[in-house]
């Protein structure tokens, strides 16, 4: 039972493109989104977040968006730079301040 | 300031035998939780300790499987009689006790591989 979903494995993207990620989300009673990026041999690192209250949010390069009637989000980044290159999980908050994350999406930003 | 530390950041084990895995999140935060990360798939959350409330162990995949905090800060894992499926990156974080924002700080992993 896969609360928090992230239906594409990968994604390359042209540097100076934007790169759009995606996660779907079952339950209603989340109330906070957020994106991690992991880097291989590090633990992953917090990116931006949403409040459940609020449909998008910016920071520099990174905007996340929030469609609560469709449980959807999306992660832009725009423009892509190489260094973007990682693994993004999408996690969200539940009842107690549990945490659910999907299994995310493998970025390739292509000089 | 020092980040969630984790050790060892690598263990080979035999199957059958315990293991211990330690984390030191960062000052002053009263929440950790330890997930798992098996080969190609997301985070699997497994325990969560918040201050001194009983922790919640809902995500325990057996038995086999325990944990304690001690004084608030440094937490053990401790898996017994280890198993082949057992192998994969165990990573803890910890999130401080203000701020808006849940960011969950998270230590470098450690990598258990079980022959």
């Amino acid at each position: 039972d896969q609360q928090v979903k992230q239906n594409s494995p990968s994604l390359s993207v042209q540097e100076g493109r934007i790169s759009i990620l995606n996660c779907d989300y079952t339950n209603s009673m989340f109330d906070y989104f957020l994106w991690y990026k992991k880097y291989p041999a590090e633990g992953p690192t917090f990116l931006i977040s949403i409040s459940s209250i609020k449909d998008k949010n910016e920071d520099g390069r990174f905007t996340v968006f929030l469609n609560k009637s469709a449980k959807h989000l999306s992660l832009h980044i725009v423009p892509s730079q190489p260094g973007d290159s990682a693994v993004y999980f999408c996690a969200a908050r539940g009842y107690g301040q549990n945490f659910v994350f999907g299994p995310g999406t493998r970025l390739s930003v292509l000089p | 300031g020092a980040g969630v530390s984790q050790s060892p950041s690598n263990k080979v084990t035999e199957k059958g035998k315990d293991v211990e895995l330690r984390c030191d999140p960062i000052s002053g935060h009263t929440a950790l939780y330890w997930y798992r990360q098996s080969l190609g798939q997301g985070l699997e959350f497994l325990i969560y300790f918040q201050g001194n409330s009983a922790p919640d162990k809902s995500g325990l995949p057996s038995d086999r499987f325990s944990a304690e905090r001690t004084g608030g800060s440094v937490s053990t894992l401790t898996i017994q009689r280890t198993q082949q499926e057992d192998s994969a990156v165990y990573l803890c974080a910890s999130i401080p006790t203000s701020g808006e924002v849940p960011e969950q700080y998270f230590g470098p992993g450690t990598r258990l591989t079980v022959t």
